[in-house]
């Protein structure tokens, strides 16, 4: 549950959609999540999907999750740029919590 | 109903004295996270706690780190003897029980001259 992977930086430009990806490492997770933190502040869940899910939709997010690949994707569509911010996905195994590294995303205007 | 919050928000220490981070959770929660943030590495888990006991701190290093939670009053991060590696953000974090989702504070920014 430690090694939580993802890339560190995405640009994208207004309105295009942006992906992010992650790689995490426990089969046995139960929910997966992405979180986003905006400068200076904690982080905030933006969304999670159940282990048995492989899609999950939410207005402008798209969660999609690879079981067998361990690969856990975020999907925003209509990219703006209050969504610039770092985004983190986490994997919950039993009672723990592993984030990954975060991926910085900046949208240019 | 308060989110989590920690205090102090930013902290200024001299190398070699300690540092204290307080948080209290959400109402209601009784599992509280640790981790820790230095740019470019992601957040990184030090100790769980429920009320009164450490449940895991195979993340803290092993010396001048403690990490409380008491029956009554906020979780205690302590660091003794900071050096200037110690600097970064520390986060807390709270959970219902069963612990499925993270509430997270807007962190104590720790830094060491």
């Amino acid at each position: 549950g430690e090694d939580v992977e993802q890339s560190l930086f995405l640009s994208v430009r207004e309105g295009d959609s942006s992906v992010i990806n992650c790689t995490y490492t426990d089969s046995s997770s139960t929910y997966l999540y992405w979180y986003k933190q905006e400068p200076g502040a904690g982080l905030q869940l933006l969304t999670y999907i159940f282990s048995n899910m492989d899609m999950k939709q939410d207005q402008r997010l798209t969660v999609l999750l690879n079981k067998k690949d361990k690969h856990l994707s975020l999907r925003i569509a209509d990219t703006q740029t209050g969504d610039s911010a770092i985004y983190f996905c986490a994997e919950n195994t039993g009672n723990q919590f592993y984030f990954g590294t975060g991926t910085s995303l900046t949208v240019i205007p | 109903n308060a989110g989590v919050m920690q205090n102090p928000r930013h902290l200024v220490r001299r190398r070699g004295q300690e540092a204290r981070l307080r948080c209290s959770p959400m109402k209601g929660h009784s599992h509280v996270y640790w981790y820790r943030q230095l740019p470019e590495e992601g957040l990184k888990f030090m100790v769980y706690l429920q009320k009164e006991n450490i449940i895991d701190e195979s993340g803290m290093p092993k010396e001048r780190f403690s990490a409380e939670f008491p029956k009554e009053g906020p979780s205690i991060l302590r660091i003794q003897q900071v050096v200037r590696g110690d600097s970064a953000a520390y986060f807390c974090a709270s959970s219902p029980d069963p612990p499925w989702e993270l509430f997270f504070g807007e962190g104590s920014r720790l830094t060491v001259l």
